[in-house]
């Protein structure tokens, strides 16, 4: 079965240190892969999206970035957190059959202090 | 860009009750999907419906693409429908409205 894991569930890190966030999804190959951050008040910000290894799409200027070192793994970093890096991440896939439309991961809950 | 509009941003319910929820898009999409996000964060799809109608046990959504629009249904509400419910309409990446807030009392 296709399945997509994300880790850690929660996180919180000082201002200043690195970050790693990691999504892989089993059951498929060549998947879109996607990161999105949602801060409080709800609305959900696309940040990247690969279509494949090492194929990286940014939508938003951040103090991000994603790296896509296997085929079903996706990578969010950033080398320096900032108070505003809080947020919860979601990893998203878009399964083989376009009958059940995207797919999230279960969220990293991101507290910078 | 497409632009999400969802209504109402805030709902509550008594159990029991039935409830519509409404998203309108500004321009032609391929697909539409329903997300309810529960309140541990996680987003669990509800519905994949780019138009037409589809029922999944007391929950029922509507799409009608040429006016723009798509409607989830949800009958005799419980506690456990709580949360936000998310309309996201894409060609290729997904446009996500700000989402309706759903508490449902006892």
């Amino acid at each position: 079965s296709q399945t997509i894991h994300q880790w850690p569930a929660t996180l919180v890190q000082p201002v200043g240190s690195p970050l790693s966030l990691e999504c892989t999804v089993e059951g498929t190959s060549n998947p879109n892969l996607y990161w999105y951050r949602q801060a409080a008040g709800r609305g959900l910000q696309l940040l990247f999206y690969s279509v494949g290894i090492g194929q990286i799409s940014s939508e938003v200027p951040q103090n991000l970035s994603a790296s896509r070192p296997q085929d079903r793994q996706f990578i969010l970093s950033s080398k320096k957190l900032l108070l505003s890096d809080s947020g919860f991440y979601l990893c998203a896939w878009f399964p083989d059959s376009q009958a059940y439309g995207y797919t999230f991961g279960s969220g990293t809950r991101l507290t910078v202090v | 860009g497409i632009q999400v509009e969802q209504s109402p941003p805030d709902l509550i319910l008594q159990e029991g009750a039935n409830s519509t929820l409404r998203c309108n898009f500004s321009d032609s999409v391929n697909n539409l999907q329903w997300f309810h996000q529960n309140p541990w964060g996680q987003l669990i799809n509800l519905f994949y419906i780019p138009s037409g109608t589809k029922q999944n046990g007391r929950l029922s959504a509507t799409t009608v693409a040429t006016e723009r629009y798509s409607l989830l249904y949800i009958s005799s509400s419980q506690t456990t429908d709580s949360g936000v419910y998310f309309c996201a309409v894409y060609n290729y990446i997904p446009t996500f409205g700000r989402g309706t807030s759903l508490i449902v009392h006892p």
